[in-house]
C-alpha cells in the first residue's frame, strides 16, 4: 500500500497568513493526488483534484502543486472559514490511501 | 438536487450484519465509481471499498476484506455496504462518495452514517 505522510499534523495560524501542507507518497505517484477540506461533524470536500486542478465553486486562494512523491497545498491568505482539517489522498492506485490530516487552527 | 443519502445511524452487536444504502440523485449514477470512506470518531479518513459504474471492477481494504461487500443498483440508483461479522473497530462515520474521471477524485459526499459496534 502507498503511505501518505501529511505535515504538520497541525499548525495555529491568523487569518490573512500564507499557509502551507505539504504531503509526501511512499512512492511514485504521478499527479494523483487530491485535497479535501473537513469541518467538524461534516463530510470531507474536495478542494484540488490532479495535484494542481481547483475544483469548480472553491476559492481561488486554495492552490495546490507536486507531482512524482512530493505535494503542496497553500492557502495565500487564510480566511475565518478555512480552519479545518485537510486531507490529501492519492488515487494512484488501491487502496486509495489518506494522509493523516493537518488541523489548521487559530492563533 | 445532486446529492448523496444516506440511511440512519445504528447500533449493533459485535459480530452482527448490517447494510449500508446510498441513494443517489441528481446526476447520471450508473456513468460513476462510487467509494466507501470511513472515519472513526476523532481520526482520520480511511478508505473502505469502490465498485466501478457496471459493476465489474470492485475492491476492499485489507481491514474488511471477507467481511464487507459493496454492490450497486443502477435502475434504483442506490449503493449499498453489507457489513458481515462485526468488530468494535469497525466503529465509525460511513460516507458514500462518488468517484470523477481519470484521477477518480470523490467530489459528492454522503453526509454519513455511524454506526456503532458495541455489546
Amino acid at each position: 500500500d502507498i503511505q501518505m505522510t501529511q505535515s504538520p499534523s497541525s499548525l495555529s495560524a491568523s487569518v490573512g497568513d500564507r499557509v502551507t501542507i505539504t504531503c509526501r507518497a511512499s512512492q511514485y505517484i504521478a499527479s494523483y493526488l487530491n485535497w479535501y477540506q473537513q469541518k467538524p461533524g461534516k463530510a470531507p470536500k474536495l478542494l484540488i483534484f490532479a495535484a494542481s486542478s481547483l475544483e469548480s465553486g472553491v476559492p481561488s486562494r486554495f492552490s495546490g502543486s507536486g507531482s512524482g512523491t512530493d505535494f503542496t497545498l497553500t492557502i495565500s491568505s487564510l480566511q475565518p472559514e478555512d480552519f479545518a482539517t485537510y486531507y490529501c489522498q492519492q488515487s494512484y492506485s488501491t487502496p486509495q490511501t489518506f494522509g493523516q490530516g493537518t488541523k489548521v487552527e487559530i492563533k | 438536487e445532486v446529492q448523496l443519502v444516506q440511511s440512519g445511524g445504528v447500533v449493533v452487536q459485535p459480530g452482527g450484519s448490517l447494510r449500508l444504502s446510498c441513494a443517489a440523485s441528481g446526476f447520471t449514477f450508473d456513468d460513476f465509481t462510487m467509494h466507501w470512506v470511513r472515519q472513526a470518531p476523532g481520526k482520520g479518513l480511511e478508505w473502505v471499498s469502490l465498485i466501478s459504474w457496471d459493476g465489474g471492477r470492485i475492491h476492499h481494504a485489507d481491514s474488511v476484506k471477507g467481511r464487507f461487500t459493496i454492490s450497486r443498483d443502477n435502475s434504483k440508483n442506490s449503493l449499498y455496504l453489507q457489513m458481515n461479522s462485526l468488530r468494535t473497530e469497525d466503529t465509525a462515520f460511513y460516507y458514500c462518495a462518488k468517484g470523477r474521471g481519470a484521477y477518480d477524485p470523490f467530489d459528492l459526499w454522503g453526509r454519513g452514517t455511524l454506526v456503532t459496534v458495541s455489546s
